[in-house]
Parts: structure tokens; C-alpha cells; sequence
């Protein structure tokens, strides 16, 4: 089954404990994305990936890394995450020739206290 | 400043009948635009999609309808069916092939 991947679906964590999102495609889809989803602010791009080893940011990247070592894996990094990154995340992956129809991941809530 | 507002935040009809849910942009860099549809716990899903130089797409009950003069584009849902309660996202997207920009939902609630 053609999926996107996420773990945690759920995390409570501290301020200033990094942690690390897994974001998986198993379809061979060059682009892969993070968004974060907050209430009166919508679906925000937080970092994007064109291929392996080329990533660059999106709207909102500050506080949070990326990397893109493997096509099937984009994980999201909190090096020392703060309350207002308290939110849903969103990963999602498309082939780099479509128009955009972007396949998503069920969502990460995480939350900074 | 948004550039892509889907002005309703919730919207309710009766089983059977057809649902509307608008959307206004203001980026008329915009050549391509999409709906997406999200049920709760659950990522968005690709719903339906339609370039610039058309002004319709239909793809079953689902139909959209693209006014560029209006910047305006609305999606319709006929019949609507119980099922079809979910939260839908109008987005635009600038031709960069970058990011797509991503209005902030209508929460469709279909009554049996």
C-alpha cells in the first residue's frame, strides 16, 4: 500500500529535549515536505526536500532541521524544541513531475511543555 | 496577508443535497489550484485539481469551478453525502514547483 509514514503519531515532551520526527514514503517520490498545522494559521511549509542530500527551507523553518539522506526518509529535528512549536505535523511526499498532488502522512501532535 | 481565504469556516447541508465551499486567492500568479479534503486523525487527502486556462473540472460528484477574472474558484459536492464530513482545504500554487499556499479550511458537516 502506497503510504507516507510518521512517528511519533504523539509526543508530550520538555523544553529544550531534542527530539526527532521519522517521516517514511514507500513510493519512490522525489519531493518530500514538512508542514506544521496550527488553529487560524493553516498548513505551513516548514522545510522541503527537492532529492537526496537537497533540502531548503519553507515558511516557517526556524527552530527545526532536516535531512535527506535516503529518498524514502525525511526526518524533522527539534534540537532544543520551545512551547510554541507545540503543534500538528504534517510530512508529505509528491513526484517531482506532478502538480503538486502531494501525498500526506497521518500527523504528528506534539506538544512542548 | 493571506493570499488563498476560504471565508467560511464551517458550512452544513442536508444529505443529498449539493454542497459549495468557496475559496478567493489574490495571487493571480496562481496557475494551478487544489482541494484536499481531511477527516480528523488523519493527513489531507488529494480530492480534485484545476490549471488556470481551464474553468471546470469534474471528477464524479465532485466539481470544480475556476473564475479567474473573480479569483475565485468553488468547489461542489453533489450529492453530498454523510461521508463527505470532513474539513476541506483550498490551496493555490505559483508555478514555482516549490510549495503550494494553503487557505485555512472549511469544516463540511453533511446531515442524514
Amino acid at each position: 500500500e502506497a503510504q507516507v509514514t510518521q512517528n511519533p503519531r504523539y509526543l508530550i515532551t520538555v523544553t529544550g529535549k531534542k527530539l526527532t520526527v521519522t517521516c517514511s514514503q514507500n513510493m519512490n517520490h522525489e519531493y518530500m515536505s514538512w508542514y506544521r498545522q496550527d488553529p487560524g494559521l493553516g498548513l505551513r511549509q516548514i522545510y522541503y526536500s527537492m532529492n537526496v542530500e537537497v533540502t531548503d527551507k519553507g515558511d516557517v523553518p526556524e527552530g527545526y532541521k532536516v535531512s535527506r539522506k535516503e529518498k524514502r526518509n525525511f526526518p524533522l529535528i527539534l534540537e532544543s524544541p520551545s512551547p510554541n512549536q507545540t503543534s500538528l505535523y504534517f510530512c508529505a511526499s509528491r513526484r517531482s513531475g506532478s502538480r503538486h498532488e502531494q501525498f500526506f502522512g497521518p500527523g504528528t501532535r506534539l506538544t512542548v511543555l | 496577508d493571506q493570499q488563498v481565504k476560504q471565508n467560511s469556516p464551517s458550512l452544513s447541508v442536508q444529505e443529498g443535497r449539493i454542497s459549495i465551499l468557496n475559496c478567493d486567492y489574490t495571487n493571480s500568479m496562481f496557475d494551478y489550484f487544489l482541494w484536499y479534503k481531511k477527516y480528523p486523525a488523519e493527513g489531507p487527502t488529494f480530492l480534485i485539481s484545476i490549471s488556470s486556462i481551464k474553468d471546470k473540472n469534474e471528477d464524479g460528484r465532485f466539481t470544480v469551478f475556476l473564475n479567474k477574472s473573480a479569483k475565485h474558484l468553488s468547489l461542489h459536492i453533489v450529492p453530498s453525502q454523510p461521508g463527505d464530513s470532513a474539513v476541506y482545504f483550498c490551496a493555490g500554487n505559483a508555478g514555482n514547483n516549490r510549495k503550494l499556499i494553503w487557505g485555512l479550511g472549511t469544516s463540511l458537516a453533511v446531515n442524514p
